[in-house]
């Protein structure tokens, strides 16, 4: 499989602990995608990648949250001293710059904090 | 600021009937719009988009037409099979790479 792939897929956590998760994008695509989605929303943008570079961060993203992508191939999203208002899917998208990018979702990572 | 919108939240439809899901947009600056599909526990998976330059594009059982003038944007699907179950969002890359989405609509296709 060739697709967006995350890890873990699920991850239970208590408030005030730090969690990191993982994302690996298709292997040509240099761009990286941070979504988060709640119950019965639409996916809201976090932060994006072009290769190592973060080039946008959304109001969403909290100093507690810290994304990464040293390599320009995985990502790695943290967060620290999780709140229960953390508990969401954390959605991984990548796309490939070009005069189209259609950005391809991972499975994602559910998170509850409890 | 930017918005997209679906105009029904669920939306029932008999096993080959076709199905039509709307969704209206607030800014004319994207270049393009996206329909995804998004089953249960997975994430959402790309099913066709459109050019802002296109009224129409058609795909397998699928076809999107996009009206500029009353920014609106449409997903037909031809003979809905339960499969087609799923939340369905529109989005559009409105400030920069930033995909904004709908809030989606759930089609629920009865036997």
């Amino acid at each position: 499989d060739t697709g967006v792939s995350q890890n873990p897929r699920h991850k239970i956590t208590k408030r005030g602990q730090n969690v990191t998760f993982r994302c690996d994008p298709i292997s040509e695509h240099n761009r990286l995608y941070w979504y988060r989605q709640t119950l019965g929303q639409g996916p809201e943008f976090l932060t994006y990648f072009q290769n190592e570079a973060q080039l946008e961060k959304s109001r969403l993203l909290s100093d507690r949250f810290s994304a990464e992508r040293p390599k320009g191939s995985f990502s790695t999203l943290e967060i620290q001293r999780t709140e229960q208002g953390d508990s969401a899917m954390y959605l991984c998208a990548s796309s490939y710059l070009g005069t189209q990018e259609t950005q391809y979702f991972g499975p994602g990572t559910r998170l509850l904090v409890l | 600021g930017e918005s997209v919108g679906l105009h029904l939240p669920t939306l029932s439809v008999q096993e080959g009937d076709n199905s039509i899901i709307n969704c209206a947009y607030s800014n004319s600056a994207s270049d393009y719009f996206i329909w995804y599909k998004q089953e249960s526990g997975k994430g959402p998976q790309f099913i066709i988009d459109i050019r802002s330059n296109m009224d129409k594009r058609q795909g397998q059982r699928v076809t999107v037409l996009l009206n500029k003038t009353v920014k609106h944007l449409s997903l037909q699907i031809a003979a809905t099979q339960p499969g087609d179950s799923a939340v369905y969002f529109c989005a559009a890359p409105f400030a920069g790479n930033m995909l904004t989405f709908g809030g989606g609509t759930r089609l629920m296709v009865k036997p």
